[in-house]
């Protein structure tokens, strides 16, 4: 049975800091996995999809890695800002129709 | 670009009412998918439906929950009677038809609260 866990599950920095978020996975078999970001009584935004033949993806001061060998995935945000403030998931799609979900890392930006 | 659209955005009724929550997905995907999240048990699928077709709905809590999807751009999510404890965040997510894809795109939620 797949289960995604990312660590840690709360995090504050300093603004200006980079930083990562964490985010692994027990069965390797999956299509892709898909970085989101949550903000408080919002829905999920997509961030990032990387495909399972991908090594990483970017856009903009995120970049998101994928080693499915090892089951684990980050998500690196280079010079925080207080606007990155949310709750990052991740998911891995195992086809299906069906996609797991990480817990989710709260970041703190403090300005 | 209209993304997945939810209503209604907030809700609050009394045990033993009639709840039903409503979702446009984005046009031309062909999945739709609803979860519910909540604090102790995080996003959780209840339902999903492929060109209108429900796929897999071992998710639903309990025979007082139903889902339907008439057509390609509307489905409801219904809870007769609600109770307390279903007090949380309904989301509908919508995939489009690339093979793999898996892509999710998320409404904004509706967020039931049962007094």
């Amino acid at each position: 049975k797949q289960e995604v866990t990312q660590i840690p599950a709360a995090l504050s920095v300093p603004e200006g800091e980079n930083l990562v978020l964490n985010c692994s996975f027990t069965d390797s078999a999956i299509y892709n996995l898909q970085w989101f970001r949550q903000d408080p009584g919002k829905g999920l935004t997509s961030l990032l999809l990387i495909q399972s033949s991908q090594r990483e993806q970017t856009s903009g001061r995120l970049n998101a890695s994928l080693d499915k060998s090892s089951g684990r995935s980050t998500l690196y945000i280079a010079a925080s800002q207080p606007g990155d403030s949310a709750t990052y998931l991740c998911a891995v799609y195992t086809g299906g129709f069906k996609t797991i979900f990480g817990a989710g890392t709260r970041l703190f930006v403090k300005a | 670009d209209a993304g997945v659209i939810q209503s209604p955005r907030h809700e609050v009724t009394e045990m033993g009412q009639e709840v039903t929550l409503r979702c446009k997905p984005i046009s031309g995907h062909n999945s739709l998918f609803w979860y519910r999240q909540t604090m102790m048990r995080g996003l959780e699928l209840l339902i999903y439906f492929n060109n209108n077709v429900p796929i897999d709905d071992s998710g639903m809590p309990e025979d007082r929950f139903s889902a339907k999807m008439p057509n390609a751009s509307f489905s409801t999510l219904k809870i007769q009677p609600s109770e307390p404890r279903d007090s949380a965040v309904y989301f509908c997510a919508s995939s489009p038809v690339k093979s793999g894809s898996g892509e999710l795109f998320f409404g904004e939620g509706s967020r039931l609260t049962v007094l």
